[in-house]
């Protein structure tokens, strides 16, 4: 099955200050790759995810960027704020089948003011 | 709040005894998800439902779990002779088909004491 690896675990930055995110997949046949924002005791919010036709995407202060060959793909978060401290998850998904997520063991992400 | 809805929250139950959680998915998502998260993980699949039809089940899902989405509608996953292992977030998550995103419920909290 899937294994999906994620680095850091915990990751503290100052405000205004880069954060970035990496994951690693094995399933050559995973073909879309989400990132899951959770905050304590709420559900995971999508936030940005991306398909394997796609190297990069972005959304205003959050872009991933995906390397199919390498089987890794990045979150990267600018102009960190308070608000963005969470625990991230990165995930990615099989196109056959029932499509479920495989998801990495989160990185907790502490946005120092 | 018109996304994935849980019932209950929260439940407290003493082992051995039998629980049921419901989840209510976007309606117009016929793929329903069930996920469990344990504190410091990320959610892991349990099994899957495209309309009515349970199409797959992992391997944490032991003879104790059965889950059901008898009209296509909402589901429910019942844990019998609940064990202290159980304790846990269950998830439960929906997607349209055709490569929708996947959208979470905010989970029932289950604590066997």
């Amino acid at each position: 099955g899937e294994n999906v690896e994620q680095h850091p675990s915990t990751l503290s930055v100052q405000e205004g200050d880069s954060a970035v995110i990496k994951c690693t997949y094995s399933d050559s046949a995973s073909n879309y790759f989400p990132w899951y924002k959770q905050e304590l005791g709420k559900r995971p919010q999508l936030i940005i995810d991306i398909r394997s036709n796609v190297g990069e995407k972005k959304d205003q202060r959050i872009a991933v960027t995906l390397n199919k060959t390498a089987k890794h793909f990045s979150l990267h978060i600018t102009e960190t704020q308070p608000e963005d401290s969470a625990v991230y998850f990165c995930a990615a998904s099989r196109r056959e089948g029932a499509n479920n997520l495989f998801f990495g063991t989160g990185t907790r992400l502490t946005v120092i003011p | 709040d018109t996304g994935v809805s849980q019932d209950p929250r929260h439940k407290i139950t003493k082992r051995g005894q039998n629980v049921t959680f419901r989840c209510d998915p976007i309606s117009e998502h016929n793929r329903l998800y069930w996920y469990r998260q344990t504190l410091g993980q990320g959610p892991e699949f349990l099994t899957y439902f495209q309309n009515e039809a349970q199409l797959e089940k992992s391997r944490l899902l032991s003879d104790r779990f059965s889950a059901e989405r008898p009209k296509g509608s909402f589901s429910t996953l019942e844990i019998q002779r609940t064990e202290q292992g159980d304790s846990a977030m269950y998830l439960c998550a929906s997607r349209s088909t055709g490569g929708g995103k996947t959208f979470f419920g905010q989970g029932t909290r289950l604590t066997v004491v």
